[in-house]
């Protein structure tokens, strides 16, 4: 079993649709938790990061973490076609920054 | 703030040659580095990790003296690919921790290294 688990997709939705992205991780170690978006041929992009169990909203985006069922979710609302690309859940512990373990990430195309 | 300069982000190569890629920490000290390789629909693969001044620690199964990685000072690392072959051809990432928010890593742009 890997320790991070990411639903692979593709997941394709309309623009305006609410898009739901997930993973579960089996370590319990893990203390911190990021959201990643990467465009195709670029290095990805720290969109959401979080330390604790609950929600943490940034304009669009909502990042949610159940510590207890290990799982965490990225939420985009009224989604745009500029929001397609893959997204990486990663996690890791506490201290300075120490290896991340990835989830394998979720391709989303938003079709105008 | 906390933006990672990687270099150059596109090298064709002939087979046998050598080929290095920069990666900067631009307005943060980047205690720790590390590179990744990504194939194509994949997720990433952590190659190595290395601290400033010390060397490198490779992950299992990366060759040391195929992919060199010198971390000479807190804002700059390289990556060199020893006689390259066309299967050292992939998307070459670093990434840099130290940044705005301690525990998270900074990306760069990648570097995708084409070898003939």
């Amino acid at each position: 079993q890997k320790e991070v688990e990411q639903d692979p997709g593709p997941l394709s939705v309309p623009e305006g649709a609410i898009v739901s992205l997930n993973c579960t991780y089996s370590n319990s170690a893990f203390q911190y938790f990021m959201w990643y978006r990467q465009y195709s041929r670029k290095g990805p992009e720290l969109l959401m990061y979080t330390y604790s169990s609950g929600n943490k909203e940034d304009g669009r985006f909502t990042a949610q973490v159940d510590k207890s069922s290990k799982y965490i979710s990225l939420f985009i609302r009224d989604s745009q076609p500029s929001d397609s690309a893959t997204y990486l859940c990663a996690m890791g512990y506490s201290g300075s920054a120490r290896q991340l373990t990835f989830g394998s990430g979720t391709q989303l195309t938003v079709l105008p | 703030g906390a933006v990672v300069s990687q270099h150059p982000s596109w090298v064709i190569c002939k087979s046998g040659t050598s080929v290095k890629i920069e990666c900067r920490s631009l307005d943060f000290q980047a205690t720790t580095m590390f590179w990744y390789r990504q194939f194509p629909k994949q997720s990433l693969m952590l190659m190595a990790t290395s601290n400033e001044g010390s060397k490198a620690t490779y992950e299992q199964g990366v060759e040391k003296d195929k992919f060199l990685i010198n971390h000479a000072s807190l804002t700059l690392s390289t990556l060199t690919v020893t006689s390259a072959h066309p299967e050292d051809s992939s998307f070459y990432i670093c990434s840099a921790g130290g940044g705005g928010v301690k525990n998270i890593q900074y990306f760069g742009a990648g570097t995708r290294l084409s070898v003939l």
